[in-house]
């Protein structure tokens, strides 16, 4: 069954404002990790959480990680244009080799 | 250029037909997968292979069978295609068993008429 579910399916944002999405799970993880998808295009990796961090950053990104609640979170400062994709949480079990991902939240950047 | 490749870009074909699709990466990576993405976009893993081996097999009819001729390539045969096959494909690499990051191919949508 789909372990991530993003939240919300889809965002609407000014550029320049920050955007922000949410991936909870159900089963313990090992790592969670968050993909960027443009239209027509394969999935890139984007940052990579382990069970035992609670945030990392990288440029203007920021995850969260929360296990006791099973979720995760996505922050996109001062967003650009550039940023209109669709983002995806995936999570990687403690006992699994497989990653899996979830529904993705498509994010739009209006000018 | 080092990446994940994938043929055909795109490949349209009549119910019933027997399609293959290519996938090959030049990053040295042990793992490769086949991913298959929905028209909501939901990206559910198929299969994997490490340095040739069979390792994941979802539920997948066994109309698909994958086929891994070096640990570079990775194709995917898909027989007698039906209209639920409709869909992207997604190739996918990861380095080592040390490693989770995924980099993915380009795609492949399949429309099956």
């Amino acid at each position: 069954s789909q372990q991530g579910e993003e939240d919300p399916q889809a965002l609407s944002i000014q550029e320049g404002e920050n955007a922000t999405m949410n991936c909870s799970y159900k089963t313990s993880i090992n790592n969670l990790q968050w993909y960027r998808q443009n239209s027509g295009r394969g999935l890139v990796h984007l940052i990579l959480i382990r069970s035992n961090e609670r945030e990392k950053h990288s440029g203007r990104l920021r995850v969260t990680l929360d296990t006791s609640k099973k979720s995760s979170s996505l922050l996109i400062t001062a967003s650009r244009a550039a940023d209109t994709a669709s983002y995806f949480c995936a999570t990687v079990g403690s006992s699994a080799s497989k990653i899996i991902f979830g529904s993705g939240t498509r994010l739009s950047i209006r000018p | 250029d080092t990446a994940v490749s994938q043929t055909p870009k795109y490949l349209v074909t009549q119910m019933g037909n027997d399609k293959s699709i290519k996938c090959e990466q030049n990053l040295g990576h042990d793992t490769m997968y086949w991913y298959k993405q929905d028209s909501k976009k939901f990206l559910k893993i198929m299969f994997s292979y490490n340095n040739k081996e069979l390792i994941i097999n979802e539920t997948v009819p066994n109309r698909f069978s994958p086929k891994s001729p070096d640990k570079a390539h990775l194709n995917l045969h898909i027989n007698s295609l039906e209209l639920g096959d409709s869909a992207v494909y997604f190739c996918a690499s990861r380095p080592s068993a040390h490693t989770d990051t995924q980099y993915f191919g380009p795609g492949t949508r399949l429309t099956v008429l």
